[in-house]
């Protein structure tokens, strides 16, 4: 159980255009997802919180009008990188909780590696 | 202070060598704990949760020490499909933080 999906897997874009990354949950509802980006050998750093109906909680440092979260429903959300730069190449992994407490583990997507060249 | 904190390692182990690792958190109220393990490229996928009282999932072993604000990861009879980094993870709120990973090389 808890499979989160996420699509694409790679993506390589210029400069200046939008991305967008979609994450779904395959086999449970999620209200809430969330969204980390990973440099390289560095940790995972939370990004921000969707949440199904609602607005996305975005975590200090992190622009709101640049990674645009859309959760329309119980089984998806989506994270859009606005006018992508060179520097927001990363790995963004969105990830949620099965059935259980907001203190149970995490499930994440297989990820996805941007390049912006 | 880093929220969560680990030794990056590498922590380079012959095959059948038992390697242990730890991590600490700095937040006193934190609620749950989890080791994940992360191959190269690849996203993290959980290993095992962690409690107070410790446990075991075949040759891993965690411990939780609230007192000194750590946990622990202990793998016995290491294998080669051991190798991989391991990430220690924190819920604060509903939030979960990762440290920055431990990295096993289990060699021939």
């Amino acid at each position: 159980g808890a499979v989160v999906s996420q699509h694409p897997s790679w993506v390589i874009c210029k400069s200046g255009t939008s991305v967008k990354i979609e994450c779904r949950s395959l086999d449970f509802q999620a209200t809430t997802m969330f969204w980390y980006r990973q440099f390289p050998k560095q940790s995972l750093m939370l990004m921000a919180t969707s949440n199904e109906g609602s607005k996305a909680t975005y975590e200090q440092g992190v622009e709101k009008d640049k990674f645009l979260i859309n959760h329309a429903s119980l089984t998806l959300s989506t994270l859009t990188v606005t006018s992508a730069h060179p520097e927001d190449s990363s790995f963004y992994i969105c990830s949620a909780r099965g059935t259980g407490s907001d203190y149970s583990p995490l499930h994440f997507g297989n990820g996805t590696r941007l390049t912006v060249t | 202070r880093k929220e969560v904190e680990q030794d990056p390692g590498p922590f380079n182990v012959p095959e059948g060598a038992t390697v242990a690792f730890n991590c600490t958190y700095s937040n006193s109220a934190s609620q749950s704990f989890f080791w994940y393990r992360q191959d190269c490229r690849k996203e993290p996928k959980l290993l095992m949760s962690v409690y107070s009282s410790g446990n075991e999932d075949g040759r891993f072993t965690a411990q939780l020490n609230r007192a000194s604000q750590y946990i622990s990861l202990l793998i016995r009879d290491s294998k080669l499909s051991d190798s991989a980094t391991y990430l220690c993870a924190v819920t604060n709120d509903y939030k979960l933080s990762f440290g920055a990973g431990t990295t096993v090389t289990v060699r021939a």
